[in-house]
């Protein structure tokens, strides 16, 4: 099965500021057809989670433009340009390339 | 707009079963495949199971793998989970999630707590 790797566990930071997220996988996530199965969901308290970018970089319908996704192969990076306090909750990485399909660990926001 | 609606959750003793359901509308549900994911008590999120739009074929994490079954019924838009020998470990908050055209869970319900204990 591929491990799906997250870095920091948790962060905090102020708004305004930049915030990143790393997200490694243990086998590459490109397919032959050169799309990459990579996205990222934020799950607020209460709440289930819900998609923000997919396809490594491509946000989901109406996610804010601070949301960018990036990277290639194993190595992927979120990250929000300025955290405002609706970002705060746990994000997630998911592959979807291989099954079992398996989500990071999370990494918790929270705001300064 | 898109809705996933699960329900079935409950307080069930070891060993026992219990039937999810997941209906669905907004959406031609019988074009999508869907999914199931669940969620320990202030754990993160795990891959449950899938099945394609037309039922053709179904995989299973191997956490429960031979205990879960995922079903549908496209004449009625409802995803399900028939959940057999349960233990302590399948407690949790069950979501139904449906895979977009790009291999992505889209849209998600709100889902429905399962507690297994004596």
């Amino acid at each position: 099965d591929i491990v799906m790797t997250q870095s920091p566990l948790s962060l905090s930071v102020t708004p305004g500021q930049p915030a990143s997220i790393s997200c490694r996988s243990t086998r590459s996530l490109l397919h032959s057809n050169r799309k990459t199965y990579l996205q990222w969901y934020l799950q607020k308290a209460g709440q289930p989670p819900r998609l923000l970018i997919y396809d490594v970089s491509e946000r989901f319908s109406g996610v804010p433009e601070r949301f960018s996704g990036s990277g290639s192969g194993t190595d992927f990076t979120l990250k929000i340009s300025r955290v405002e306090a609706e970002d705060v909750g746990v994000y997630y990485c998911l592959q979807t390339l291989h099954l079992p399909f398996t989500f990071g660990p999370g990494t918790k926001v929270t705001i300064k | 707009q898109v809705q996933l609606v699960a329900s079935g959750g409950g307080v069930v003793q070891p060993g026992r079963s219990l039937r999810l359901s997941c209906a669905a509308s907004g959406f031609t549900f019988s074009s999508y495949g869907m999914h199931w994911v669940r969620q320990a008590p202030g754990k993160g999120l795990e891959w449950v199971a899938v099945i394609p739009y037309d039922g053709s074929i179904t995989f299973y994490s191997d956490s429960v793998k031979g205990r879960f079954t995922i079903s549908r019924d496209n004449s009625k838009d409802t995803l399900y989970l028939q959940m057999d020998s349960l233990g302590v470990e399948d407690t949790g908050v069950y979501y139904c999630a449906r895979q977009s055209t790009t291999a992505n869970f889209d849209y998600w319900g709100q889902g429905t707590l399962v507690t297994v204990s004596s």
